[in-house]
């Protein structure tokens, strides 16, 4: 069974402090692993997809690596805009957009 | 372009009644996928519909059902509500089906509360 673990469950950072979050999975024939972003009160936003290990993606000041076990969200000097839930996902089998989701990782940036 | 539209935003129903949601996909998408999300188990996958047909199912009771209509605008029934069932539900749709964009367009989703 496919299964996605992040960490830590929440993140408090000051403005400016650059930190990164986990997300290690399980899957069988990974089609892609996936980044998403939810603000209190709404549905998640698409950030990243990544297909294969050594896979980089960049938006702002976030960058998304995966590797064949883990991935990271980096967040270079982050400001209390980009507070918000982060969720990680993936996908396996063949023919359907089903997503597994992590819990998830509360970000807090304080200004 | 307008989003994923889905209504009722909130609802509260009581214990044994029935509820339906409604989701209006983003124009030109054709899959669409429910999901329910909850504090202790986060996002879980209910079911994904194409061309009007059921693709993939959660593990989720068959109190839990759903249907696509052919303008893609899709439903979800929860019959013989439990307290359980309290959750946020979210609606994603995506242009493609079987393809790993993983890029899914959600709603605001629909908060049910069962009393």
């Amino acid at each position: 069974e496919d299964q996605v673990t992040q960490s830590p469950e929440a993140l408090r950072l000051q403005e400016g402090e650059s930190s990164s979050l986990n997300c290690s999975y399980t899957v069988s024939g990974l089609r892609g692993l996936f980044w998403y972003r939810q603000d209190p009160g709404k549905g998640p936003e698409f950030l990243f997809t990544l297909y294969s290990a050594g896979e980089e993606k960049e938006k702002e000041r976030l960058k998304a690596t995966l590797t064949k076990k883990e991935s990271f969200l980096h967040i270079t000097a982050p400001k209390p805009e980009d507070s918000a839930t982060y969720l990680c996902a993936v996908q396996g089998g063949q023919g359907a957009q089903k997503l597994v989701f992590g819990q998830g990782t509360r970000l807090t940036i304080n200004p | 372009k307008a989003g994923v539209t889905q209504t009722p935003r909130y609802l509260i129903k009581t214990r044994g009644q029935q509820v339906t949601l409604s989701c209006s996909p983003i124009s030109g998408h054709r899959s669409v996928s429910w999901y329910q999300q909850t504090p202790g188990q986060g996002l879980q996958f209910l079911f994904e519909y194409f061309s009007e047909t059921q693709r993939n199912k959660g593990n989720f009771p068959g109190r839990f059902s759903g249907r696509q209509f052919s303008n893609s605008r899709s439903e979800m029934n929860v019959s013989t509500l439990e307290l359980g069932d309290s959750a946020l539900y979210l609606c994603a749709s995506s242009p493609f089906f079987g393809v790993s964009t993983g890029e899914l367009f959600f709603g605001e989703g629909s908060r049910l509360t069962v009393l």
